[in-house]
């Protein structure tokens, strides 16, 4: 079975553009979340969302937005960036009804130039 | 808001050896998750192992234990007979079960193991 997947691995973008990254969950996940792991620190949660719906969101500006798709996959979106958005996004899938712990994907290495 | 603390930026151990991996946490909740998860060069988070805060008994998985002392708010990771693919980040994470269908996971720094040959 294929795990979290996450695209693309790596982008290097400039200050002030916008980015776009992709995952797409364990087959029969339903829920995704996302985090920002800034190099040498624990990640941070952005979103989750559970059948397209939020249900959390973190200390993050409005910049940041998210959505999830009828197939599950999901989408995070940055705009505006800025130097200091450079991290390892990661995206997690769990089933969303008990829960064990997420999976995880290899996550989007984000450099902001 | 809760709050994950792991003193030990680096840790190393002999191959073979026992070592363990300190992680408190503050919180007003009684009921929670705690988890131990690894993070190797390829960036991947791994689950290690999970505890339940109501359960008293601490969870095990092959090599890797905990010990949880829920009054002390202290949920540390033995590793035994540690081998060479140990070697990675380990993270202590917090799950809140106050607010029903919300995932976020609360996580520490890290702990980088380093398993010497």
């Amino acid at each position: 079975d294929a795990g979290v997947t996450q695209s693309p691995t790596h982008l290097i973008k400039t200050r002030g553009q916008q980015v776009t990254l992709r995952c797409s969950p364990i087959s029969g996940h339903k829920s995704v979340s996302w985090y920002q792991q800034v190099l040498g620190q624990g990640p941070q949660f952005i979103f989750q969302y559970y059948e397209k719906e939020e249900r959390g969101r973190g200390n993050f500006p409005d910049r940041f937005s998210a959505r999830q798709f009828p197939n599950y996959s999901s989408e995070l979106n940055v705009n505006a960036l800025l130097l200091g958005d450079s991290a390892l996004y990661l995206c997690a899938s769990s089933p969303g009804t008990a829960f064990y712990g997420y999976t995880f994907g290899s996550g989007t290495r984000l450099t902001v130039v | 808001a809760q709050t994950v603390t792991q003193s030990q930026p680096e840790m190393s151990v002999q191959e073979a050896e026992t070592v363990t991996l300190s992680c408190t946490y503050d919180t007003s909740e009684s009921d929670y998750y705690l988890f131990w998860y690894k993070q190797p060069p390829s960036r991947q988070m791994i689950l290690v192992i999970r505890q339940e805060a109501y359960k008293q008994q601490n969870a095990t998985e092959n090599r890797f234990s905990v010990n949880f002392q829920k009054a002390a708010k202290s949920f540390s990771l033995k590793i035994s007979d540690s081998q060479l693919g140990d070697a990675a980040m380990y993270f202590c994470a917090y799950r809140s079960l106050a607010n029903f269908g919300n995932e976020k996971l609360t996580f520490g720094t890290g702990t980088r193991l380093t398993i010497i040959p």
